[in-house]
């Protein structure tokens, strides 16, 4: 089993539609992400989480929300998706940063469509 | 404004042959950089990383070289395989935050 799964992995879903993508992880991690990838600008992040009650805005958080239920669990809306949030999207983990230790481990993504 | 650029969207390589891919930043203050490598459908994997304050870090066939002074960061790999074929994405660390570059898409010929 993966230890960062996200659901769903592919969704199609139309202009003014609520969505949400849940992330759940299995790392003992206390660091999660969200990131959205596009051809050609790479991974940009929409927002971050260092604990339960923290939510720190990433990059380009404009037209999104996040929840974070619990250290596991780390879920994205989109409140009325548009179609320029068409783009696959991946939830990441961290442990604490420290120098040899930055990496982030990401889940497998998940792809949205919005008509 | 994209802080790290990677300048090659794509790059082909005989198998056998070594591949170098390169990524440039502008900020300074960045402590730590990393490769990550992705194949279709599925997330990106950690590949290798390095601290600042180094200028290289090897891991069998993976080698990254630091160039504080001209900000670019390369990653070798050698000798280049078919299943090293995936996008590669440098990344780099300032405080909490973790920025990526644009990704280059390595073609491995056997």
């Amino acid at each position: 089993d993966a230890d960062v799964t996200q659901t769903p992995r592919n969704r199609i879903t139309k202009t003014g539609k609520r969505i949400m993508l849940e992330c759940s992880q299995t790392k003992g991690h206390d660091r999660m992400y969200w990131y959205r990838q596009d051809p050609g600008l790479g991974l940009r992040l929409i927002y971050y989480s260092f604990d339960v009650k923290d939510i720190n805005k990433g990059e380009i958080s404009d037209g999104y929300s996040v929840s974070r239920q619990a250290q596991a669990k780390f879920s994205l809306s989109l409140e009325s998706a548009i179609p320029n949030q068409t783009a696959l999207y991946f939830c990441a983990t961290s442990g604490r940063t420290s120098p040899g230790t930055a990496e982030l481990f990401f889940g497998e993504g998940s792809r949205l469509t919005v008509l | 404004d994209q802080q790290v650029k990677q300048n090659s969207p794509s790059l082909s390589v005989q198998e056998g042959r070594i591949s170098i891919l390169n990524c440039d930043y502008t900020n300074s203050m960045f402590d730590y950089f990393l490769w990550y490598k992705k194949y279709p459908a599925e997330g990106p994997t950690f590949l290798i990383s390095i601290s600042s304050i180094k200028d290289k870090n090897e891991d069998g066939r993976f080698t990254v070289f630091l160039n504080k002074s001209a900000k670019h960061l390369s990653l070798h790999i050698v000798p280049s395989q078919p299943g090293d074929s995936a996008v590669y994405f440098c990344a780099a660390r300032f405080g909490n935050q973790f920025y990526f570059g644009t990704g280059t898409s390595l073609t491995v010929i056997p």
